[in-house]
């Protein structure tokens, strides 16, 4: 069964402070792996996707990074601001014709002042 | 440019009455989803479709229905409303790429 993990479930930090989100998947045949981010009361938005080629990848103050021998992914926040408390989704799509993508349960951030 | 809108935004029903969730998007997407997303459990499939005119299960599909007459709207109906039925309800659209695009909510309380 394909199945995404994300640790950790809660994080808090100060602002400024970077931090890094994991997401382990067990997907096959793997296709690509997004990051969503979900402010409260909104619905997700793509920040960013990994194919299996790709290790690195950045958006602004996001960097995301993916081993796909070990079937790991990470998502760094760096210089965190009160804007990016928010839930952090794993998204991880198989290739082959596969419609449904596979959800990690997402990381809550919570940035104070 | 809208994007995916979902309609009414917020919705009390009472046990046992019906409602249906509209999901209208406008950027031509074949495949289309229903989501629900409750605490600690993250969005959860309840049904999709894969083109106008076609619906399949997802991972709840039970106590709903869902319609795609046309290819831009996608439609979940509750027969008979219940409390465990209590989420917040996502509709999503898919792009070529695979980059889902997610309407606000839809918010519903079943007392």
């Amino acid at each position: 069964k394909n199945q995404v993990e994300q640790s950790p479930q809660s994080l808090i930090i100060l602002e400024g402070k970077n931090c890094t989100l994991q997401c382990n998947y067990t997907v096959s045949p793997f296709s690509n792996l997004r990051w969503y981010k979900q402010d409260t009361g909104r619905g997700p938005v793509s920040l960013t996707i990994m194919t299996f080629s790709e290790n690195t990848k950045s958006n602004g103050r996001y960097t995301a990074t993916l081993d796909a021998d070990t079937k790991q992914s990470s998502l760094h926040i760096t210089a965190s601001q009160l804007s990016d408390s928010a839930s952090y989704i794993c998204v991880v799509s198989a290739s082959g014709g596969s419609y449904i993508p596979t959800f990690g349960r997402g990381t809550s951030l919570i940035v104070h002042p | 440019n809208a994007g995916v809108t979902q309609t009414p935004k917020f919705r009390v029903l009472k046990t046992g009455q019906s409602m249906t969730l509209l999901c209208a998007q406008d950027m031509n997407h074949e495949y289309m989803y229903w989501y629900r997303q409750d605490p600690g459990m993250g969005l959860r499939l309840i049904h999709y479709s894969v083109g106008e005119g076609t619906t399949a299960k997802g991972e709840v599909p039970d106590g709903y229905n869902v319609s795609r007459l046309k290819k831009q709207n996608f439609l979940l109906g509750l027969e008979s409303a219940a409390p465990s039925q209590t989420s917040v309800y996502f509709c999503a659209s898919r792009s070529l790429s695979g980059e889902l695009f997610f309407g606000e909510g839809s918010r519903l309380t079943v007392l």
